[in-house]
Formats: C-alpha cells, structure tokens, sequence
C-alpha cells in the first residue's frame, strides 16, 4: 500500500531565505508526482507536475525533483516570500491496481518579513 | 474555464437531514475526484470516476454516502442521512494528467 510522508510537518523561515519540502513514498511504481499549495480556508492550488519519466521540473521560484529509486521528491523555494506562507502538499498518482491519488500530510509554512 | 464549480459553498444541517453536494468539472478533463479533508484525517479521496464510471470508491466511509456522475460536466456527493462526524470540507477536483481542485464545500452537521 502506497504511504506518502512529509517532512517537516512546520516550518519557519526568515524571508529571502532558500528552503526545500520533502516527500516520501513508499512504492516506486507511481505515474506521476503533484505538488499543491493550499492557503488557509481555500483548495488546493497545482504547483508542479512531474512524471515519472522526469526528473525535474521548474516553474518562476518553484523547483520540483523526483528520485524514484529512493522514493523521494523535494520542492526547492528559492528567495522565500511571506506570500510563500501556506500548506504544501505532495500526491502521488499510483500504478498499482488504480490511478488514485494519494496524499502527505502536508508541510505547513510561515516565511517571516 | 472557469475551474472547477462546487455547490454550495457552504452548508449547515442538522443531523439526520439528506446533504447533497455538487461539482461541474473542467471540460475536456476525463477524471472526478472527490476527497474529504480534517484537521485529523488531512485530506482523503472518497471516490473517483474515469469517463463517468466509478473506479475506486473504497474511500467512501459508509453507506450512507453515495456519489453519481450522470455526464461528463455533472457530480454529486450525497450522504443520507448525515451525522455530526460528517463535519468536513468536501473537495472535487478533476483531471487529464494535472488535477485541479474546487473551492470545496465546508459542511457542518450539528
């Protein structure tokens, strides 16, 4: 069964200050990898799509990796914003029997001015 | 497009009482999702269509809860009767290859 973990759970950091989320899953056979930011009382926002053939992807301040292998993704915010400030969540569609999603817990994040 | 549409945004019921929540997906995209999100549980997929057929529905809680897709621009989720651990924000969000989420409907059963 596919686990999907994120660590830290919180996070503060000083604005302009680079800062990377982890996911972590525990079945390589995934299709593909989502990441999403949800603002306090709304839904979730797509971020970055990576598939699994990828192993990057990049959007403005956004990088995204994925390593299959050691079942791991990082989200890299380069130069954080307090706009910045929200819960980051991974999903990871899987292979295995369906194509659901399954989601962290989520990195909950506060940049600091 | 407008996004993803949810109906209504909020709701206020009282236990016992029939809920019905509903989702317009973005045109084109051929997935329904349709999660459940707590501050214990994080957030959780009830139920997903591919085409309109229900795929996977081993996330819905019980028999009290109940989702059709009649057509590809139509969903919804129904849980009768309702009680208060139903309390929940109720998210669709649909798919090609990127999935995208509704605002979410907040239901409160008292």
């Amino acid at each position: 069964k596919q686990e999907v973990t994120q660590i830290p759970a919180a996070l503060s950091v000083p604005e302009g200050e680079n800062l990377v989320l982890n996911c972590s899953f525990t079945d390589s056979a995934i299709y593909n990898l989502q990441w999403f930011r949800q603002d306090p009382g709304k839904g979730l926002t797509s971020l970055l799509l990576i598939q699994s053939s990828q192993r990057e992807q990049t959007s403005g301040r956004l990088n995204a990796s994925l390593d299959k292998s050691s079942g791991r993704s990082t989200l890299y915010i380069a130069a954080s914003q307090p706009g910045d400030s929200a819960t980051y969540l991974c999903a990871v569609r899987t292979t295995s029997g369906t194509y659901k999603y399954i989601f962290g817990t989520g990195t909950r994040l506060k940049v600091l001015a | 497009d407008a996004g993803v549409i949810q109906s209504p945004r909020h709701e206020v019921t009282e236990m016992g009482q029939e809920v019905t929540l509903r989702c317009k997906p973005i045109s084109g995209h051929d997935y329904l999702f349709w999660y459940r999100q707590t501050m214990m549980r994080g957030l959780e997929l009830l139920i997903y269509f591919n085409n309109n057929v229900p795929i996977d529905d081993s996330g819905m809680p019980e028999d009290r809860f109940s989702a059709k897709m009649p057509n590809a621009s139509f969903s919804t989720l129904k849980i009768q009767p309702s009680e208060p651990r139903d309390s929940a924000v109720y998210f669709c969000a649909s798919s090609r290859d990127t999935q995208y989420f509704g605002p979410g409907t907040r239901l409160t059963v008292l």
